[in-house]
C-alpha cells in the first residue's frame, strides 16, 4: 500500500493565482483532512470530510475550499492566493480504530506564494 | 475545546528512558488523548492513545492520571530516531469527533 499520497511535493505561485493539492489514499479510510503547519507551529485543521459528498471547516477553512467526489481523493483548492497562504499542507485520513481516530498522514507539499 | 500543556523542548541521552509530560486540565469525560510525533521534514506520526487506563504498545507507553487532568508519554530507551516533536492531542467530540486540534508540541533532542 502507498497510505496517503501528496501532489504535488512543492509549488511556487504568484499572489491572485490558483492551485488544487490532491491528496490520495488507498486505505479505504471514511475520513479525511487538510492541515497547515506554518514554521514553528504546530498543524492547523482546515477542512475535513467523513465521506465521499461530505466536506466540513475545520479551524482555519477561510481563502480554502475542497471537494471529495470520490472516497480515496481529497481536494484543497486555493482560488486566490496569498502570501499568508506559504506553508506545508499536510493531508491525512483515518479509521475509526479502538475507540478513537488514529490519523495516516501524508509526506506534505510546500507552498510557497510570492 | 479542551487545551493540553507541553514543556517545548526536552533533551535525553540515548538508551535512556524519556517521560514526556502533557497538562490538560480541562479534559472532559469523553476526550481521547492521543500522541503524535513528527520527524524532520515528515508528516506526523500516531504513537500511542488512550481514555482512562495506562496503555502500552511497540512504540510507547502512556500513563494516565487517575483525575486525567494530565497524562506521560514514556520511550524506554530513547534512540536517536526518536529526536522528534512529540504533540499531545485530545479529541474533541464535537461535530463527528474529527476535530484534533495539535499545538506547538514538545522538541525531544536525544544526545549520542
Amino acid at each position: 500500500n502507498a497510505g496517503v499520497t501528496q501532489t504535488p511535493k512543492f509549488r511556487v505561485l504568484k499572489t491572485g493565482q490558483s492551485m488544487t493539492l490532491l491528496c490520495a489514499q488507498d486505505m479505504n479510510h471514511e475520513y479525511m483532512y487538510w492541515y497547515r503547519q506554518d514554521p514553528g507551529m504546530g498543524l492547523r485543521l482546515i477542512h475535513y470530510s467523513v465521506g465521499e459528498g461530505t466536506t466540513a471547516k475545520g479551524e482555519v477553512p477561510d481563502g480554502y475550499n475542497v471537494s471529495r467526489l470520490k472516497k480515496q481523493n481529497f481536494l484543497l483548492g486555493l482560488e486566490s492566493a496569498a502570501p499568508s497562504q506559504t506553508s506545508v499542507y499536510f493531508c491525512a485520513s483515518s479509521i475509526l480504530a479502538g475507540g478513537s481516530y488514529e490519523q495516516f498522514f501524508g509526506p506534505g507539499t510546500r507552498l510557497t506564494v510570492l | 475545546d479542551a487545551k493540553t500543556t507541553q514543556p517545548n523542548s526536552m533533551e535525553s541521552n540515548e538508551e535512556e528512558p524519556v517521560h514526556l509530560p502533557c497538562n490538560h486540565s480541562t479534559i472532559s469525560g469523553t476526550d481521547y488523548i492521543h500522541w503524535y510525533r513528527q520527524l524532520p521534514s515528515q508528516g506526523p506520526e500516531y504513537v500511542i492513545h488512550g481514555l482512562t487506563s495506562n496503555v502500552n504498545n511497540r512504540m510507547a507507553s502512556l500513563a494516565i492520571a487517575e483525575d486525567r487532568k494530565s497524562s506521560t508519554l514514556i520511550l524506554h530507551r530513547a534512540t536517536l530516531r526518536d529526536a522528534a516533536v512529540y504533540y499531545c492531542i485530545l479529541r474533541d467530540v464535537d461535530n463527528y469527533g474529527q476535530n484534533f486540534v495539535f499545538g506547538p508540541g514538545t522538541r525531544l533532542s536525544v544526545l549520542p
